[in-house]
């Protein structure tokens, strides 16, 4: 079974400085990767994903990811953080085709 | 509806009251998916109905937890003489199909048991 880690609960970051929020998962077989946003007291979004093709993904609100195969890594990128984009990421890994498979979450903290 | 539709939005109840939380999906959407979300931890996946039937109800905690969903559509979860350790906030999602892996969610409902 696939496992998902998000190595850091929390990521505190000045607005306007790049950020990255890292996730591994477990299997090195065709996985399809995603991130999903939680702003406080709401539901998640999709924020991006990778099904196949280029390994760097363009999501929503500026952000991106890099699917990296040989590392089995799917980090999260923002060159300019903003205040707005205080929020809990989670990195899911499909699992069947039904089934995601999440990692615990990063906090991500905007320092004015 | 435009959104998935979950309540009520905050539950406050007594242990050992019975609940019922309600998830109205995304018209068409014939995945349906159940998460609960504690303080501090991720998501752990509860129960997943493909139309009205329910091929992985795994993730129930116990037999005080049960779900339906009826039409194809609106989904109940039930939790019966609720315990402290089910205060959380609960996650409805639905899907049109897994292929895409968009799940699109609700925005909770939080559950209080004093």
């Amino acid at each position: 079974a696939q496992s998902v880690t998000q190595l850091d609960s929390q990521v505190p970051v000045f607005e306007e400085a790049p950020v990255e929020l890292r996730c591994n998962y477990s299997s090195s077989v065709s996985v399809y990767l995603f991130w999903y946003v939680q702003y406080p007291n709401q539901g998640l979004q999709l924020l991006l994903k990778y099904l196949s093709g280029s390994t760097l993904v363009k999501g929503i609100n500026g952000f991106e990811a890099e699917f990296n195969k040989s590392q089995t890594s799917f980090h999260l990128r923002k060159p300019s953080v903003h205040i707005s984009d205080t929020a809990e990421y989670f990195c899911a890994v499909r699992e069947s085709n039904y089934q995601l498979i999440w990692g615990a979450g990063t906090k991500l903290i905007i320092k004015p | 509806g435009a959104g998935v539709s979950q309540s009520p939005s905050n539950k406050v109840t007594e242990k050992g009251k019975d609940v019922e939380l309600r998830c109205d999906p995304i018209s068409g959407h014939t995945a349906l998916y159940w998460y609960r979300q504690s303080l501090g931890q991720g998501l752990e996946f509860l129960i997943y109905f493909q139309g009205n039937s329910a091929p992985d109800k795994s993730g129930l905690p116990s037999d005080r937890f049960s779900a339906e969903r009826t039409g194809g559509s609106v989904s109940t979860l039930t939790i019966q003489r609720t315990q402290q350790e089910d205060s959380a906030v609960y996650l409805c999602a639905s899907s049109a199909g897994l292929n895409t892996g968009e799940l699109f969610f609700g925005e909770g409902s939080r559950l209080t048991v004093l």
